[in-house]
């Protein structure tokens, strides 16, 4: 049973471009929701996506965006980066389960840095 | 909205031995759900154990265990039988049911637990 898969590993980019991270779930689950997680820190949420819809957003401005495909998979997309977007960028799929007891699983994470 | 606290300095516990790390949390959620994850240095975040706010009793998966102690709103994650591989960051973190299944995850800033041989 395939876990929650992320790519790439590792990525450099330079201020004010623009960066695309990808997602799979683990298999059955259809709801994929990204964090960021900045060195020392705590994940932070920034959106999820179900049924190809964002569904919930956090604090994060428009220049992160996203996508969830047919197939549960999704993208994340950052626009113009900066400097303070570097981080270790987490991807977790769930699937709703009764009486809420839904646990979201972690993929390993793609590290951003932003020079 | 909800808040986790996570103020424990770095950990050290020997080998073979039992620790607790601590945890608090506030929300105004009647319903919710805590979770405690692993994160080694490679960054994967891993799933420990989870305890529903109506559970009657304290959740238990193997060598990890929760106590729950709603009045005090604490969610201290218990690890027994401390392996070298349990050395990592854990992290304490809780969604609020009201708003509907699969919400957010709302994280502490973690602690780091360091076993010794």
């Amino acid at each position: 049973d395939a876990g929650v898969t992320q790519s790439p590993t590792h990525l450099i980019k330079t201020r004010g471009q623009q960066v695309t991270l990808r997602c799979s779930p683990k298999s059955g689950h259809d709801t994929v929701s990204w964090y960021q997680q900045a060195l020392g820190q705590g994940p932070q949420f920034i959106f999820q996506y179900y049924e190809e819809e964002e569904r919930q957003r956090g604090n994060f401005p428009d220049r992160f965006s996203g996508h969830q495909f047919p197939n549960y998979s999704s993208e994340l997309n950052v626009n113009a980066l900066l400097l303070g977007d570097s981080a270790l960028y987490l991807c977790a799929s769930s699937l709703p389960l009764a009486g809420g007891r839904e646990t979201q699983y972690f993929g390993p994470g793609t590290r951003l840095l932003v020079l | 909205a909800q808040k986790i606290t996570q103020t424990q300095p770095g950990m050290f516990v020997q080998e073979k031995e039992a620790v607790t790390l601590d945890c608090t949390y506030d929300t105004s959620d009647p319903s919710y759900g805590l979770f405690w994850y692993k994160q080694p240095s490679s960054g994967e975040m891993i799933f420990l154990i989870y305890q529903g706010s109506y559970d009657q009793q304290n959740a238990t998966e193997g060598r990890y265990s929760l106590n729950f102690q709603k009045a005090r709103k604490s969610a201290n994650l218990v690890i027994s039988a401390s392996q070298l591989g349990d050395s990592a960051m854990y992290f304490c973190a809780m969604r609020g049911m009201t708003t509907g299944a699969n919400s957010k995850l709302t994280f502490g800033k973690g602690i780091t637990l360091s076993v010794r041989p």
